[in-house]
């Protein structure tokens, strides 16, 4: 299968705090994929990407598809409780999603 | 409203027995996916299907079996066969990437997950 790694784990910062987590690969992808996933529901989008080099903000996330196709970072401005949960990249090529091992999310109030 | 809905939320099952999980889309989705998420891990691909009547095994196949008769309805089950089957299942659907038109043609959308117990 695809060698996919997912960074942080895990992280617990305050409130108000900024949040970046990433995902890199050493295949090469047409699209990015961010989801959340709160405990005991399915993933929800949060941004798409589909071009290389591709910047995209959707509230206080932004996220990026890097120029060589084979990595993403997504940013949390101003973290605030709610954005408690697991993030996982998911990328794609032809009709197989490939998921990250995901970034629990812990914000402390 | 257009989605995929999964049925039971919760199942439980005695051991050696099959469990038929149900997953059902009303967004016009050629394909369509079974993952199994165990606690802390991320998704892994059970099978999936790229059109009515047929559907290829993922990296976990082994002791599940599906079937796909209707674009809609892409239901799991969980055979005896399955050695671990304690886990949380989710189903999802997406365009197919030849559909073309416009984007978002390349996203994948999630139902809210089943739990299976075997007890």
């Amino acid at each position: 299968g695809q060698q996919l790694n997912q960074s942080p784990q895990s992280m617990f910062i305050q409130e108000g705090e900024d949040v970046s987590m990433n995902c890199t690969s050493s295949s090469i992808f047409n699209t990015w994929l961010w989801y959340k996933q709160d405990p005991g529901e399915g993933p929800v989008l949060l941004i798409a990407l589909y071009k290389a080099g591709e910047l995209t903000s959707n509230g206080r996330l932004t996220a990026q598809f890097g120029i060589t196709r084979k990595d993403s970072f997504l940013n949390i401005s101003a973290s605030i409780p709610s954005d408690v949960g697991i993030y996982f990249c998911a990328p794609r090529t032809g009709n197989q999603f490939y998921f990250g091992t995901g970034t629990s999310l812990t914000v402390i109030p | 409203d257009g989605g995929i809905t999964q049925s039971p939320k919760y199942l439980f099952r005695k051991e050696g027995q099959n469990v038929t999980l149900s997953c059902e889309q009303n967004l016009n989705h050629d394909a369509m996916y079974w993952y199994r998420q165990d606690p802390g891990q991320g998704l892994r691909l059970i099978y999936y299907s790229q059109i009515v009547n047929d559907f290829q095994k993922g990296d976990i196949a082994e002791g599940y079996s599906v079937s796909r008769e209707k674009k809609e309805s892409f239901p799991l089950t969980v055979t005896s066969a399955q050695k671990n089957p304690t886990a949380f299942y989710l189903c999802a659907s997406s365009l197919q990437s030849t559909s073309g038109g416009p984007i978002p043609y390349n996203e994948q959308f999630f139902g809210p997950g089943t739990r299976l117990t075997v007890l």
